[in-house]
This record gives structure tokens, C-alpha cells and sequence, in this order.
């Protein structure tokens, strides 16, 4: 069974970096790909950018700039730091292992969200 | 503003059929990408229903069903019950990212 269990700091100040780590237990975790997505109070999901396998990233374009996410796979985790936040960044983030069928790509497992607030 | 579109509300009585759609482009489902749905109860983690347009995952009564047609797509919950409330998610491949649909939100009269 796959399990994805995330933390990092709840309360980040403006203009400063959130910085949120994802563990993954069981399953393969050099075969996949690992996504970061967040969902703001009351809105919708958004995808927020993604590593795979070969350490390689795939960003959101609009959070390009500030974004930087990696893994570790000595530890099968896998990272995301957004530079200069503001409260537009607050929201639950989410960790999620994108599988693939024919062309589609989903997202079957998700950690438990954490919900960050960006503060002074 | 969302790149595929849902309809922000539906509802239903219970034991009836309800569908939400999800529209996207030419850029996305039009391209072949196929689409997913998610279930998000309150305060959870959203969860796999439809992938594939129409394979349901593990575990998911058949009365939910997903179909695709060109631009577009639509989950149908069919014997709607009252623990189907919840919000519903459409997701889809457009260029090079993931994208989701605005979320719809089922409400069982």
C-alpha cells in the first residue's frame, strides 16, 4: 500500500520561503513521477509542478519564477520551496504520485494535505 | 479562471441521475489527453474516481460512469445517495502541465 506523509511549516511570513517535504512509503519511488498541488480556502485545485524519476521538473508557468521542487530518493521523499509568498499563496498543499494510462495522467495517491498560511 | 470548465453547481433528490460536465479545447481534450474525476469530501484529500475518461478506480460503485467526446466530458452518478454530496473535479494534460477543471459541487436534495 502507498502512503504519502507530508509536513512542513504552517505559518510562513510574507516575502519569505515556503518549504514543504513529502514521504513516500511503499511502491516504487524511482518509477514515478511526484507532483506538489495546492488548493486555496474555498477555491479550486491547482497544480503546482511536478519531479520525475531522473530528477527532472515540470512547472506550473505561473509559479515558475518562485518555484524549486526535488527529491531525494536515498530517503523517497520529495520537496517544494516557493520563494517570496504572499496570501495569495495560502493555501492546503497537497503531495500526490502521478500514474499514467494511454494518455491520461492522474493522481490516485495523495498525502494528507497541510494547510499553509502565509502571515505576518 | 480555469482552462477546462465546469458548471459550479448541481443537484439532485436522491435515487436520481445527475451529470457534470467538463469542457475543455482543442489544446487539452481535444488533443487526445484523456480525463480524470475527483471526489473531495470537506477537509479531505481529493479522490480518484474516473481515469482514463471511463475506467473507474478501485473500489468506486458503477453507478459512477465517465465518458469523453471531442472537447468535452461528463461523470454521471447514477442512484444518487446522500453520501455522494461532496465537490467534483475534472482533470486533464494541456501543454506540458496539469490542469483541473473549477470544481462543481453535487448537492443531494
Amino acid at each position: 500500500q502507498v502512503q504519502l506523509q507530508q509536513w512542513g511549516a504552517g505559518l510562513v511570513k510574507p516575502s519569505e520561503t515556503l518549504s514543504l517535504t513529502c514521504a513516500v512509503y511503499g511502491g516504487s519511488f524511482s518509477g514515478n513521477n511526484w507532483s506538489w498541488i495546492r488548493q486555496p480556502p474555498g477555491k479550486g485545485l491547482e497544480w503546482i509542478g511536478e519531479v520525475n524519476h531522473f530528477g527532472s521538473t515540470n512547472y506550473n508557468p505561473s509559479l515558475k519564477s518562485r518555484l524549486t521542487i526535488s527529491m531525494d530518493t536515498s530517503k523517497n521523499q520529495f520537496s517544494l520551496n516557493l520563494s517570496s509568498v504572499t496570501a495569495a499563496d495560502t493555501a492546503v498543499y497537497y503531495c500526490a504520485r502521478e500514474d499514467s494510462k494511454e494518455e491520461s495522467y492522474f493522481y490516485l495517491y495523495w498525502g494528507q494535505g497541510i494547510l499553509v498560511t502565509v502571515s505576518s | 479562471q480555469s482552462v477546462l470548465t465546469q458548471p459550479p453547481s448541481v443537484s439532485g433528490a436522491p435515487g436520481q441521475k445527475v451529470t457534470i460536465s467538463c469542457t475543455g479545447s482543442s489544446s487539452n481534450l481535444g488533443t487526445g489527453y484523456g480525463v480524470q474525476w475527483y471526489q473531495q469530501l470537506p477537509g479531505t484529500a481529493p479522490k480518484l474516481l474516473i481515469y482514463a475518461n471511463s475506467y473507474r478506480s478501485s473500489g468506486v460503485p458503477d453507478r459512477f460512469s465517465g465518458s469523453k467526446s471531442g472537447t468535452s466530458a461528463s461523470l454521471a452518478i447514477t442512484g444518487l445517495q446522500a453520501e455522494d454530496e461532496a465537490d467534483y473535479y475534472c482533470q486533464s494534460y494541456d501543454t506540458g502541465r496539469i490542469v483541473f477543471g473549477g470544481g462543481t459541487k453535487l448537492t443531494v436534495l
